[in-house]
């Protein structure tokens, strides 16, 4: 039972370059949230979902999109990166009150 | 607008004392009030959870205490060990049109042998 699963942990990319970040679930669970973590702050939702077909935008969504196409599955796609988009990136499922979050991904934006 | 802080951002305790790490809410709907704790390069893990209608709930070593009147949550951790040097981060679960925590800022827990 893996949990969620990121990837990749790490990634640098230039400015202006697009990416995915990964997230992959095993718990059956409908929730997923992506949040980002800024140094020495707390965790921002970015987007989340209620179930596959399903997203809605959190506080922080400018810049990114995601999609849920399955339940196991919720990419977070950035389109045209900025070094305001340098942070640490956590996936989460939830089940009742809890989430369960991955390990993270790292990205900086050069 | 919505917002869950903390009073702190740093924490140290020696060895085997109580520690005590507090924060402040301000959306009074909330539903539950949730502790995590995140290792360093880990994600945030579930510590306690406590629903808005209780004023106390206790856990193995962990008892969390929710005063609605002034909006303040605390963790107590008993007897803190070294394995619970970490960032403590609150948050506020509200249930409409789906589960939205909102995350305080943290805060970092260090323990002196």
């Amino acid at each position: 039972n893996a949990g969620v699963t990121q990837t990749p942990k790490f990634r640098i990319l230039k400015i202006g370059q697009s990416m995915t970040l990964q997230c992959t679930q095993d718990m059956n669970h409908n929730y997923m949230y992506w949040y980002r973590q800024d140094p020495g702050m707390g965790l921002k939702l970015i987007y989340y979902s209620v179930g596959a077909g399903i997203t809605d935008k959190g506080e922080v969504p400018n810049g990114y999109n995601v999609s849920r196409s399955t339940t196991e599955d919720f990419p977070l796609r950035l389109e045209l990166a900025a070094p305001s988009q340098t942070s640490v990136y956590f996936c989460a499922t939830q089940q009742g009150t809890w989430s369960f979050f991955g390990q993270g991904t790292r990205l900086t934006v050069v | 607008g919505e917002s869950v802080g903390l009073h702190l951002p740093t924490l140290s305790v020696q060895e085997g004392d109580n520690s005590i790490i507090n924060c402040a809410y301000s959306n009074s709907a909330s539903d539950y009030f949730i502790w995590y704790k995140q290792e360093s390069g880990k994600g945030p893990q579930f510590i306690i959870d406590i629903r808005s209608n209780m004023d106390k709930r206790q856990g193995q070593r962990v008892t969390v205490l929710l005063n609605k009147t002034v909006k303040h949550l605390s963790l107590q951790i008993a007897a803190t060990q070294p394995g619970d040097s970490a960032v403590y981060f609150c948050a506020e679960n509200t249930n409409t049109g789906g589960f939205k925590t909102i995350f305080g800022a943290g805060t970092r827990l260090f323990v002196k042998a």
